[in-house]
């Protein structure tokens, strides 16, 4: 398995800022996938974000609203930009592919909690 | 769209008593996963069931496969209540660029002491 951390863990925002999630895995990964889960909901899938290639966004989700940067196989990071009450959620970071593996298990981060106000 | 369904949406036993849960899903796939989550937490990986497979055990869990039904069902016997949590099922799509984990609405279950 992976060991997966997320920074911050939670926070307190203002509408109108951006706030920057950071995702790290204790192993090269191939594949890092974010995702939100809405109070009460199940996950959604943001964007997959694999090293050397731009994000891929599902429906509903655009670049400019939430950034993704991965420049590692180790790192990413996730932009909730110019953010409205709607975006308060639990922002998860996953990966899967450990060892070039892949359709196994995807792992999961902690998670951070954000609330906007 | 979510692929996976769970049901029933809450579930509430007594610890000892076995809990079962079940997801269905739309397209084929490569395989199912269990997950549990804690109270808004991260999700803890339980199980993974491919396609060719219909039965697979992990300690007090018993998940099941089938594909001609699409549905699978999640067994926990001899609940505690540490058990309580949410649990979903995921279903992979697409693959290679496009591999994608696709998950249902959850069950939660509350298991009172």
């Amino acid at each position: 398995s992976a060991v997966i951390s997320q920074k911050p863990s939670r926070d307190i925002c203002q509408r109108g800022t951006s706030l920057t999630i950071q995702c790290q895995v204790d192993s090269q990964v191939t594949m890092m996938f974010w995702y939100r889960q809405q109070p009460g909901q199940s996950l959604t899938l943001i964007a997959t974000a694999n090293q050397g290639s731009e994000a891929t966004y599902e429906s509903g989700f655009v670049i400019d609203k939430f950034p993704i940067s991965r420049p590692n196989l180790t790192f990413s990071t996730l932009t909730v930009s110019n953010m409205s009450p709607e975006d308060s959620s639990i922002y998860l970071c996953s990966v899967e592919g450990l060892a070039g593996v892949y359709y196994n298990e995807q792992f999961f981060g902690p998670g951070t909690r954000l609330t906007v106000l | 769209s979510q692929q996976g369904e769970e049901d029933p949406q809450a579930l509430s036993i007594q610890e000892g008593e076995n809990a079962t849960m079940n997801c269905s899903y739309k397209t084929s796939i490569n395989n199912l996963q269990w997950y549990r989550q804690n109270s808004g937490r991260g999700l803890v990986h339980l199980i993974l069931i491919r396609s060719n497979e219909r039965e697979k055990h992990s300690g007090r869990l018993r998940v099941t496969l089938d594909t001609s039904k699409k549905s699978s069902s999640l067994l926990i016997t001899a609940s505690r209540a540490a058990d309580t949590a949410s649990y979903f099922c995921a279903t992979d799509e697409g693959g290679g660029s496009n591999y994608k984990l696709t998950f249902g609405k959850g069950t939660l279950l509350t298991v009172n002491p």
